[in-house]
């Protein structure tokens, strides 16, 4: 089954406005962490935002914004005043604890497309 | 922000030679370095996990024989490619995270690995 699903392959959005990447995340543990990454074409990956599962408040970074829906097991990633350097493959990611330590898993993946 | 890096950033080889990719730390000692694979327009697949000496932990269908993990140091985690085959053609990433930032990774640029 599906740990991370994030539904849409591909979006547009105009420069200027917001514009939400779904993610929805299935987990056992009580303990675990949610992470959005961005990795434009030259594929480096670079962090944007972090929510912890008992984290009460929503996590902003800047421009990036995480609705998280903790009963519906939903990590939202909201990006205001979009920009033409935001379009990239954006990731969500979960971290979860397993025998040993923990590891992270990645869903598949949104690319975002920025119009001017 | 901490840095990784990744040697080489990319690799030609044969098939049936060895290809070692480094994976270091520059400015923050790594406790734990992550290995994952992207194939061309797809997520990132966890290889395996590695602690500071000791036995890298393999997910499940990756070849512990064939990818051998070595993190001697808390600076430097290797990943070797043994016996390389076309299939193999990848995009490897690593990753590295600190004793003190469990909520993030910092990743490192990637390599390019492509077997003729």
């Amino acid at each position: 089954a599906q740990k991370i699903t994030q539904t849409q392959p591909g979006m547009f959005v105009q420069e200027k406005e917001a514009v939400t990447l779904d993610c929805t995340y299935d987990t056992s543990d009580p303990s675990y962490g949610l992470f959005w990454y961005k990795q434009p074409s030259s594929g480096e990956m670079i962090f944007l935002i972090y929510q912890g599962s008992y984290d009460q408040q929503n996590a902003t970074e800047g421009r990036y914004s995480l609705n998280f829906q903790k009963a519906r097991k939903s990590a939202n990633l909201v990006i205001s005043a979009s920009q033409l350097g935001d379009s990239a493959m954006y990731f969500c990611a979960m971290r979860e604890r397993e025998a040993g330590g923990f590891k992270t898993i990645f869903g598949a993946g949104t690319r975002l497309f920025v119009k001017a | 922000g901490a840095v990784v890096s990744q040697h080489p950033s990319w690799v030609i080889c044969k098939s049936g030679t060895s290809v070692k990719i480094e994976c270091r730390s520059l400015d923050f000692q790594a406790t734990t370095m992550f290995w994952y694979r992207q194939f061309p327009k797809q997520s990132l697949m966890l290889m395996a996990t590695s602690n500071e000496g000791s036995k890298a932990t393999y997910e499940q269908g990756v070849e512990k024989d064939k990818f051998l993990i070595n993190h001697a140091s808390l600076t430097l985690s290797t990943l070797t490619v043994t016996s390389a085959h076309p299939e193999d053609s990848s995009f490897y990433i690593c990753s590295a995270r600190s004793g003190r930032t469990l909520n993030e990774q910092f990743f490192g640029p990637g390599t390019r690995l492509t077997v003729l």
